[in-house]
């Protein structure tokens, strides 16, 4: 079974610019999630799509952040202007969609902002 | 979600068993025990939860106490390849990350 899909790997930009990452779920997860992981803390939270429909967005900071998920499948994570401290793992998770579930974490997408 | 503490880090032999200490004293009824793992440069690893009774898979034992106040995870014979970050996590609806702890296993 294929895992959780993610790219680029890694990206540098300058602060100001902007930049997107792509993530693929496992077949079949409704829930999907975008967690945010600066270097040396565990990752945090982003955002969290049940189907197509945002369930918590509670910690993206909607200044700057935007994510979706068209269609119930893929979704993409944008950051327009990036700063500085977006310096970070950024890692995409899918499960079943029971609140309970098991989450299957992506490899990440490496940011750094210069 | 209830807040759990973990030693920031340890060491242990491989071929030993590991045993992962972790608090959280301020969990409620209804949020599971969860233990995930993050070897270096990939993303978290799912490992066992649990809500009162001790479990057991292939992986690890998760040992819960009567009171639900703290928990340790096993590793009955750890490799060079339990070298990791692994973090304990009392869930209610989300899936929260705290610091977790590393460890180090050496041959």
């Amino acid at each position: 079974e294929a895992g959780v899909a993610q790219s680029p790997r890694y990206k540098i930009i300058e602060k100001r610019q902007s930049v997107a990452f792509w993530c693929n779920p496992i077949s079949g997860h409704a829930t999907l999630y975008w967690y945010q992981q600066i270097l040396g803390q565990g990752p945090k939270l982003l955002i969290q799509f049940q189907n197509n429909g945002v369930v918590d967005d509670s910690q993206l900071p909607k200044d700057r952040f935007s994510a979706e998920r068209l269609k119930g499948v893929d979704s993409t994570l944008k950051i327009q202007p990036a700063k500085l401290e977006d310096s970070a793992v950024y890692l995409c998770a899918s499960s079943l969609g029971s609140v309970l579930g098991e989450l299957f974490f992506g490899e990440g997408s490496r940011l750094t902002v210069l | 979600d209830a807040k759990t503490t973990q030693p920031p880090s340890m060491d242990c032999a491989e071929g030993r068993a590991a045993n992962l200490p972790c608090n959280h004293s301020t969990i409620s009824g209804n949020e599971y025990v969860y233990w995930y793992r993050q070897i270096h440069s990939q993303g978290p690893q799912y490992i066992i939860h649990g809500l009162k009774n001790n479990e057991t898979n292939e992986m690890a034992s998760l040992i819960i106490t009567e009171d639900r106040k703290s928990s340790t995870l096993i590793l009955p014979h750890a490799t060079l390849r339990d070298t990791a970050v692994y973090y304990c996590i009392a869930r209610g609806s989300k899936l929260t990350f705290g610091g977790g702890t590393r460890v180090l296993v050496k041959p």
